[in-house]
């Protein structure tokens, strides 16, 4: 079974903190995603990154940053945290469609993140 | 740009009845994913559609895709209170790095 790991539950941060969100996968997937949900606005995408040292900004890219040094593992960076980035973020990876023949996302159990 | 739209975005569901829940999209595609959310969880894959046509059933749930209406559909029979959730359909920017955009997600409660 694929599994993806989040380095937290839940956090509680200060406004201007510097705050890392850990993702680790295990499936030797190519492709990792960062995602916050908020009621209302369901998922939506911060960064991705389709192989190693490469990402692309989503559709919410403002006061994140993202590495992947390692294959397996996506960080998500929020260099001066606030108040409206409080949120639930959520992971996911996959492999690439001409391996799997699907796109299918497998997400990890998520991080609620409060800034006060 | 791709949007995703589902409705309604809440349904409440009586015990033993069926149940159909619409996914519309706005650009060609023939990939579509339904996910199920569960209170405080997080998604969990449920189906993976394909192709025009495609049907797809697991117990009460059976979700389709229809690639020219842009429509899928997740049919529900005899709704028990299990399946109550928040079910997001995702579909494929084809060609665009494995990107899914999601839905709202449409939350189900089932009552007695």
């Amino acid at each position: 079974d694929v599994k993806v790991t989040q380095s937290s539950r839940y956090l509680v941060k200060r406004t201007g903190e510097k705050v890392f969100l850990e993702c680790v996968q295990d499936m030797d997937h190519e492709n990792m995603f960062w995602y916050r949900q908020d009621p209302g606005l369901g998922l939506r995408l911060i960064y991705f990154s389709y192989d190693v040292k490469m990402k692309e900004k989503g559709d919410i890219p403002e006061g994140y940053s993202v590495s992947r040094e390692k294959k397996e593992r996506f960080s998500l960076i929020l260099e001066s945290a606030s108040t409206n980035q409080t949120s639930m973020y959520l992971c996911a990876s996959s492999s690439p469609w001409e391996r799997e023949g699907a796109d299918t996302q497998y997400f990890g159990p998520g991080t609620r993140l409060t800034v006060l | 740009e791709l949007k995703v739209e589902q409705n309604p975005l809440f349904l409440s569901m009586q015990e033993g009845k069926n149940y159909t829940i619409y996914c519309n999209y706005s650009t060609t595609s023939d990939r579509l994913y339904w996910y199920r959310q569960d209170p405080g969880k997080s998604l969990e894959s449920l189906f993976v559609l394909l192709s025009n046509g495609a049907v797809k059933q697991e117990g009460r749930l059976m979700a389709s895709l229809d690639t020219k209406a842009r429509l899928s559909t997740l049919h529900i029979t005899a709704a028990v209170h299990d399946l109550s959730a928040t079910y997001f359909c995702a579909v494929d920017n084809t060609g665009a790095n494995s990107k899914l955009t999601f839905g709202k997600g449409i939350t189900l409660s089932v009552r007695p």
